[in-house]
């Protein structure tokens, strides 16, 4: 069965400062992978996305993810973060739109002044 | 990018009463929707899928009498939660896939008194 662990459910960082959040997962087949950030009361909005190809993939808002197959991770970063970035983020692993995602249990920020 | 909205966003209602979520995928044809849950502070959860034309497929431990799922056009998707209960309150999200996407609804928020 799949799955998809984060396993730090808070981490906080101080604005300006980098930021890695961990994905691993577990999947039978050819994994494809996703971030989404989720404001409080809001709907979940696309960070990234890898099918193929360069593993080291580009998203929004300066967020970038590197699939590494060796280690099941698809972990998030960013350089320098801002308080905008406040929010939960969810990984998640499922087939080219024809399945159901799988999510992780998500990762909670909070950026510090 | 694509489009899709839910309505309505937040409703509250008696127990013993039924409610209709409506999904729509605004400026594309979605053959198929999902249906998610999430918890307070918890992650998604895939309830069900659904083919425009066809029966929803359930995940397991989904009731399939308790939440009735229509895929009536390539546009609409509906959920009704019937004989709701205080344990269905909720947020509940929808998603349409497009090529190999998943966009994913605003969300609803449903409470039951």
């Amino acid at each position: 069965a799949q799955s998809v662990t984060q396993p730090d459910i808070h981490i906080t960082v101080s604005e300006g400062a980098s930021l890695e959040l961990r994905c691993n997962y577990s999947y039978g087949a050819t994994p494809y992978l996703f971030w989404y950030v989720q404001s409080p009361g809001q709907g979940l909005q696309l960070l990234l996305k890898y099918f193929s190809g360069d593993t080291l993939v580009q998203g929004i808002k300066g967020f970038e993810a590197e699939f590494k197959r060796s280690q099941s991770s698809f972990n998030l970063r960013k350089p320098s973060v801002h308080w905008s970035d406040a929010a939960e983020y969810f990984c998640a692993v499922g087939a080219r739109g024809a399945d159901g995602l799988t999510f992780g249990k998500g990762t909670h920020l909070i950026i510090q002044p | 990018g694509a489009v899709v909205s839910q309505h309505p966003s937040w409703v509250i209602c008696k127990s013993g009463t039924s409610v209709k979520i409506e999904c729509r995928s605004l400026d594309f044809q979605a053959t198929t929707m999902f249906w998610y849950r999430q918890f307070p502070k918890q992650s998604l959860m895939l309830m069900a899928t659904s083919n425009e034309g066809s029966k929803a497929t359930y995940e397991q431990g989904v009731e399939k009498d308790k939440f009735l799922i229509n895929h009536a056009s390539l546009t609409l998707s509906t959920l009704t939660v019937t004989s709701a209960h205080p344990e269905d309150s909720s947020f509940y999200i929808c998603s349409a896939t497009e090529t190999y996407e998943q966009y994913f609804g605003p969300g609803t928020r449903l409470t039951v008194t």
